[in-house]
């Protein structure tokens, strides 16, 4: 079964609030996380990476969070944009044989409100 | 230019039929990949290949033949076409197969396969 998911399939958010992502993932030797932005008719986009020897990771406007103690991942989007609206996905790496297996979530569809 | 380009973008055909779908990536990567987007949206991994070399092969039906001519292109021949087979194809490379290198994969714009 999938090792990846998401707690909210859908998210509303105003423009200009704080957005949080949230996902849960079941491998515990996934060692390597990846958040990745969707926009409609288009593929999915890199936006941040973390491994799991860090709790905390922060680029332009996100960071992602990840609790390994509950097997917890967080996008968090500081002053959302109409640009942001897009579908999430985390993805997790279970890696072996030195080749890179990202298991995707299912997604989260962020929608910003002008 | 377009990083990782797909052709073509829209593919409608009828049940039975062969056809493919090729990629090619300009990025100079060693890794590129084949994933299957369903219309819940949900991504799931087909292929992988390092170098001209299949490393990942996930349980998919053996009517999907990946095909790489060089490490730039890798093709997607799919025969007797099923209904279940429509879906949204998506490319990728990545310069790293797996090691200490970041993940992060490229994709291009996506296929999208309709089998009436």
């Amino acid at each position: 079964g999938e090792s990846v998911g998401l707690h909210l399939p859908t998210l509303s958010v105003q423009e200009g609030d704080n957005s949080i992502i949230n996902c849960a993932y079941s491998n515990s030797a996934s060692d390597y996380f990846i958040w990745y932005k969707q926009e409609s008719g288009k593929g999915p986009q890199f936006i941040i990476d973390i491994r799991s020897n860090m709790d905390k990771r922060q680029g332009q406007r996100v960071t992602v969070l990840l609790n390994k103690t509950v097997k917890h991942l967080s996008l968090q989007i500081a002053a959302t944009q109409p640009g942001d609206s897009a579908v999430y996905f985390c993805a997790e790496n279970r890696s072996g044989a030195g080749s890179y297996q990202l298991t995707f979530g299912k997604g989260t569809k962020l929608s910003v409100i002008p | 230019d377009t990083a990782v380009s797909q052709t073509p973008k829209y593919l409608v055909t009828q049940m039975g039929n062969d056809k493919s779908i090729k990629c090619e990536q300009n990025l100079g990567h060693d890794t590129m990949y084949w994933y299957k987007q369903d219309s819940k949206k949900f991504l799931k991994i087909m292929f992988s290949y390092n170098n001209k070399e299949l490393i990942i092969n996930e349980t998919v039906p053996n009517r999907f033949s990946p095909k790489s001519p060089d490490k730039a292109h890798l093709n997607l021949h799919i025969n007797s076409l099923e209904l279940g087979d429509s879906a949204v194809y998506f490319c990728a490379s990545s310069q790293d197969s797996g090691g200490t290198g970041t993940g992060e994969l490229f994709f291009g714009e996506g296929s999208r396969l309709t089998v009436l």
